[in-house]
C-alpha cells in the first residue's frame, strides 16, 4: 500500500531564507508526483508536476526533484517571502492511476515565513 | 478559461441528514475526482467519474455516491451523515485521454461541510 510522508510537519523561517521540504513514498511504481500549495480553508493550487521519467521541474523560485528509486522528492523554495506561508502538500499518482485520478497525499508541511 | 468551481462553499447539517455537493469541471476536462480532507490531514480519494461512469473508488462506504452529467459536471451525495463526515470536500478535474494529458489534476476551492 502506497504511503506518503512529509517532513517536517511544520517549519518557521525568517524571510529571505532558502528552504527544502521533503516528501517520501513507499512504492516507486508511480505515474507522477505533484506538489500543491494550500492556504487556510482553501483549495489546492498546483505548483509543480513531475512525471515518473523526469528528475526535476522548476517554476520561478520553486524547484522540485524526484528520485523514484529512493522514493523521495524535495521542494526547494529560494529566497522565501511572507507570501509563501501556507501548507505544502506532496501527492503521488500510482502507476495505472493515470485514468483513475487517485492521488495519494501526505499530510503536508505547514510553512511560516516571518518578515 | 474557467477553473473548477464548487458549490456551496459552506454548509451545516445534522447527523442523519443527506447532502449534495456540486462541481463544475474546468473547460475541456472530461474527468472529475472527489476528495475528502479532514482538519490537519491530507486529502483522501473518494471516487472518480469518467464518461458519466464511476471509474475508481477509494475506501469510502456506499452512502457516498456520485453522478457525472453530459457536460462533465458532477455531484457528490452523502446519505445518513455522521459527525466524522465533517471535512473540506474537494473536487478536481482533468482532461483524461486527450492530447498531452499528463495526469495533472486541477482542484476547486472546496465545500466545507460541518455535521452537528
Amino acid at each position: 500500500k502506497q504511503e506518503v510522508t512529509q517532513i517536517p510537519a511544520a517549519l518557521s523561517v525568517p524571510e529571505g531564507e532558502n528552504l527544502v521540504l521533503n516528501c517520501s513514498f513507499t512504492d516507486s511504481a508511480i505515474y507522477n508526483l505533484q506538489w500543491f500549495r494550500q492556504d487556510p480553508g482553501k483549495g489546492l493550487t498546483s505548483l509543480l508536476l513531475i512525471q515518473s521519467s523526469q528528475r526535476e521541474q522548476t517554476s520561478g523560485r520553486l524547484n522540485a526533484s524526484l528520485d523514484k528509486s529512493s522514493g523521495r522528492s524535495t521542494l526547494y523554495i529560494a529566497a522565501s517571502q511572507p507570501g509563501d506561508s501556507a501548507t505544502y502538500l506532496c501527492a503521488v499518482m500510482p502507476m495505472g492511476g493515470g485514468s483513475q485520478g487517485n492521488l495519494i497525499f501526505g499530510k503536508g508541511t505547514k510553512l511560516s515565513v516571518k518578515p | 478559461e474557467t477553473g473548477v468551481t464548487q458549490s456551496p462553499t459552506h454548509l451545516i447539517k445534522t447527523r442523519g441528514q443527506q447532502v449534495t455537493l456540486r462541481c463544475s469541471s474546468q473547460s475541456g476536462h472530461n474527468t472529475v475526482s472527489w476528495y475528502q480532507q479532514a482538519l490537519g490531514q491530507g486529502p483522501q480519494f473518494i471516487f472518480q467519474y469518467y464518461r458519466e461512469e464511476e471509474n475508481g473508488r477509494g475506501n469510502f462506504p456506499p452512502r457516498f455516491s456520485g453522478l457525472q452529467f453530459p457536460n462533465y459536471s458532477s455531484e457528490l451525495n452523502v446519505n445518513a451523515l455522521e459527525l466524522d463526515d465533517s471535512a473540506l470536500y474537494l473536487c478536481a478535474s482533468s482532461p483524461t485521454g486527450t492530447s498531452g494529458y499528463t495526469g495533472e489534476l486541477f482542484f476547486g476551492e472546496g465545500s466545507r461541510l460541518t455535521v452537528l
